[in-house]
């Protein structure tokens, strides 16, 4: 079955910035890849998600890259704030109602 | 905009008991889903239900837990004796169709175990 790594497990930055967080996969025929932000006691929340006939999609600071031949994909950050600190999760799914399986998380901290 | 909404947002329970937890997923999706988080771990997945019945479960989703839709706005998942290692946060998810919509958690219902 699906496999995601994701790194690294904790990663804290200066205020301003910026900040990657990497994710691997293992099946191929994995095609949708969503990205969660996650705050204290709360639910995960959809930040960026892209599909696989796309490399790259952006939304205002946010923006996530995909290698397909590869299986690898990356989520950026930049000119962080205070309030992206958070924890991050990576997933991959596939066709059909498909689950989602979740990487490690990386807890950012952002630093004032 | 619409949220999928779980309750309890808290339930204690004694070892070996029935547990409900219940969930009212966004109202034009299709697709429900139930997830696991055990403290300061990932997320898990537990099933999928689609048109009232299982697409997908994985090795958690044992004999001991099921899933119901019981009307037209409820989503449900009983774990039918629970052990001490079924306390986690329980999230449920929907999206509108299986093919790479968003799925859409809820807040979640802490279960912890005694």
């Amino acid at each position: 079955g699906e496999n995601v790594e994701q790194h690294p497990s904790t990663l804290s930055v200066q205020e301003g910035d910026s900040a990657v967080i990497k994710c691997t996969y293992s099946d191929s025929a994995s095609n949708y890849f969503p990205w969660y932000k996650q705050e204290l006691g709360k639910r995960p929340q959809l930040i960026i998600d892209i599909r696989s006939n796309v490399g790259e999609k952006k939304d205002q600071r946010i923006a996530v890259t995909l290698n397909k031949t590869a299986k690898h994909f990356s989520l950026h950050i930049t000119e962080t704030q205070p309030e992206d600190s958070a924890v991050y999760f990576c997933a991959a799914g596939g066709y059909g109602a498909q689950k989602l399986v979740f990487g490690q998380g990386t807890r950012l901290t952002i630093n004032p | 905009e619409p949220e999928v909404t779980q309750t309890p947002s808290h339930q204690v329970t004694q070892m070996g008991q029935e547990v409900i937890l219940r969930c009212v997923p966004i109202s034009n999706h299709l697709y429900f889903y139930w997830y696991r988080q055990i403290l300061g771990q990932k997320v898990e997945f537990l099933v999928s239900f689609y048109n009232n019945e299982i697409s997908e479960k994985s090795e958690i989703f044992d004999d001991q837990f099921s899933v119901e839709r019981p009307d037209g706005s409820n989503f449900t998942l009983k774990i039918r004796s629970t052990k001490l290692e079924d306390s986690a946060m329980y999230f449920c998810a929907s999206s509108a169709d299986s093919f790479n919509q968003p799925q859409h958690f809820g807040d979640g219902t802490r279960l912890s175990i005694l």
